[in-house]
């Protein structure tokens, strides 16, 4: 049974940047893409971007000039990192699997828990 | 971007009621259509993708149809367990845009 699990701050100050790693269990990370998604407090889901596990990557473009999704896959991890926060990075990111392989499906069958990141001071 | 528009935003239904949720595209994206249920404090599940294939564990009683712009997701006979929120997304083009959600409460 593979199990994603994300790990980081739970608060990041303003201007600073976010980085969070997401650990999966159970599988390998390769031959898999995977995908950062948020749900900001009260609003929906965000799709944040992916990363093949070559290292190939695509982001939201509301986003991109701050993303950086990043594959270790001799650690079986995959990391982001988003810079100049503001409040309104606020909400619960996840790290998930596109269950297609080697060709991008765009779905997600295996989620991590989530985890809150509040930007405050 | 492609915008995806859920309707309703919520809903009040009892066990055993058939129910659909409708989700239109701000254009087409084919049948690259995906469903999740969400419940309070747990990440989204995948219910349906494609439009209309239904995920490995998934309950029968959960379908989608529809392709274009226009899709839903019915709930054959609501059991208990099924009161949530329910999200849909487009994987058709990036970047890959969920509904707001619609909200199936108990009646």
């Amino acid at each position: 049974q593979v199990q994603l699990r994300e790990s980081g701050p739970g608060l990041v100050e303003p201007s600073e940047t976010l980085s969070l790693t997401c650990s999966v269990s159970g599988g390998s990370i390769s031959s898999y893409y995977w995908s950062w998604i948020r749900h900001p407090p009260g609003k929906g889901l965000e799709w944040i971007g992916y990363i093949f596990y070559t290292g190939s990557s695509n982001y939201n473009p509301s986003l991109k000039s701050r993303v950086t999704i990043s594959v270790d896959t001799s650690k079986n991890q995959f990391s982001l990192t988003l810079t100049s926060v503001t409040a309104a990075d606020t909400a619960v990111y996840y790290c998930a699997r596109d269950p297609t392989g080697a060709t991008w499906g765009g779905y997600f069958d295996y989620w991590g828990p989530g985890t809150l990141v509040t930007v405050s001071s | 971007d492609i915008q995806m528009t859920q309707s309703p935003s919520s809903l009040s239904a009892s066990v055993g009621d058939r129910v659909t949720i409708t989700c239109r595209a701000s254009q087409s994206t084919s049948s690259y259509l995906n469903w999740y249920q969400q419940k309070p404090g747990k990440a989204p599940k995948l219910l349906i993708y494609a439009a209309s294939s239904l995920q490995s564990g998934v309950p029968s009683r959960f379908s989608g149809s529809g392709s274009g712009t226009d899709f839903t997701l019915t709930i054959s006979s609501l059991q208990p367990e099924d009161f949530a929120t329910y999200y849909c997304q487009q994987t058709y083009s990036a970047p890959f845009t969920f509904g707001q959600g619609t909200r199936l409460e108990i009646k």
